[in-house]
Formats: C-alpha cells, structure tokens, sequence
C-alpha cells in the first residue's frame, strides 16, 4: 500500500495563532487526499476532500477559513488551522486515496491549544 | 446516506481466545467495506476488505471477515488473539472503487488480558 507521512506528529500552540499540517505521500500520485478529524473515544469525522490542483471541498459544519487546505502537488497536501483555540485541540489524521477504493492513512497530528 | 454501527465500544478477551467484532451497515447499493487498526495515538493501518466475489476474506496479522448481505453486517474475527493485537477496531464502508472518502464506525476497543 501507499505510504504517508504527517508532521508534526505533536503540536501545542497558542489560543490565536495558526498551526500547519503536512500530509505527504511518499510513492503514490495522490490525486486525491482527505482530512479527518478524530475526538477521545470518537470516531473519524471526514473535514474535507483534497484534490490535487483544485479547491477542497469541505463537510456540512467544517468552517473553510478555519481549516485551510492546500493540495499544490500530487504529493503533498496541507492543513492549516487559522486563528486557533482550544476547541480546535483534537487529533487530525490525512489519508489518501487508493486506487481500488481504500484509503492509505497518516500516522495522525495531535494538536493541543492551549 | 451510508452508515456503520459497531455495536460494541470495549471488548475483552484473553490472550489466545477467540475474537468476533460486530460491524453493521446501512447502503443503498453494494457496499465496499473495510477493517481498519488503530495503536493509541497513531493512523489506521488497512486490515482486510471487501468488494465483491468471496464473501469471507482474510486479511493481515490472522484477522478474517465475513460479508453477509442478508444480515448487513461484516463482523471480523480471529481465532487466537495475541497481545499485540490490542487497538481500537474500525469498521467502514465505501461507496465504491472510486477515490471517495469511507464512512466510519465509531469504533471497537480491543483489551487482550494475559
């Protein structure tokens, strides 16, 4: 399967400031990337769909300035969470799409807001 | 609009017993469906799925699943459980082969007592 890399893995910020996600991967075309978010004990709740080139495409309830995301290159998208605060803390997680449907998943990026 | 119920949010089972994690589903059309592990604090590794054919497939570290249409469910099973293989469990399903994003269960966690 396809390899991702995320970074940081760990991040603690400032209520206020903005925080920057990689999702890199690192020997598939990734046309197309998805972002999740996941809360303690919860399941994945998918934020937005990534397309290489185009603009994202992001879930009923997620906020687009809030959650900025970039997808430049067939290797590399990013999230950045604009003007931050503690209700932002959880722990997102990139995947990429395969091509026979599964998705191929970042090890994960555990932002506390403090 | 498709949806996993994974009944049971904790399990435990002693090492070398038998596993089944219960997964049901909810689409219109033939489902694609997955397992997915996830070790505190990191991604989701792909376990097994399905797509079409066989409706018993195996997957990675001994785990198999079984498709049963009739039931919508694709519950996933070991026959011996070793320590290691404590995790959260997530079942998901797909809308097809395409690069779309897969809906989650909430979640199984899996305790293996000594």
């Amino acid at each position: 399967g396809a390899v991702v890399s995320q970074h940081p893995s760990r991040v603690i910020c400032k209520s206020g400031t903005s925080v920057k996600i990689e999702c890199r991967s690192l020997d598939f075309q990734a046309t197309t990337m998805f972002w999740y978010r996941q809360f303690p004990k919860k399941s994945l709740m998918l934020m937005a769909t990534s397309n290489e080139g185009s603009k994202a495409t992001y879930e009923q309830g997620v906020e687009k300035d809030k959650f900025l995301i970039n997808h430049a290159s067939l290797t590399l998208s990013t999230l950045t969470v604009t003007s931050a605060h503690p209700e932002d803390s959880s722990f997102y997680i990139c995947a990429l799409a395969g091509n026979t449907g599964e998705l191929f998943f970042g090890e994960g990026s555990r932002l506390t807001v403090l | 609009a498709q949806s996993v119920t994974q009944p049971d949010i904790h399990i435990t089972v002693s090492e070398g017993a038998s596993l089944e994690l219960r997964c049901n589903y909810s689409y219109g059309a033939t489902p694609y469906l997955f397992w997915y592990v996830q070790s505190p604090g990191q991604g989701l590794q792909l376990l097994l799925k399905y797509f079409s054919g066989d409706t018993l497939v195996q997957g990675i570290k001994g785990f198999e699943a079984e498709f049963k249409r009739s039931q919508s469910s694709f519950n996933l099973r070991k026959p011996s459980v070793h320590w290691s293989d404590a995790a959260e469990y997530f079942c998901a399903v797909g809308a097809d082969t395409g690069r779309r994003a897969l809906t989650f269960g909430s979640g199984t966690r899996l305790q293996v007592q000594p």
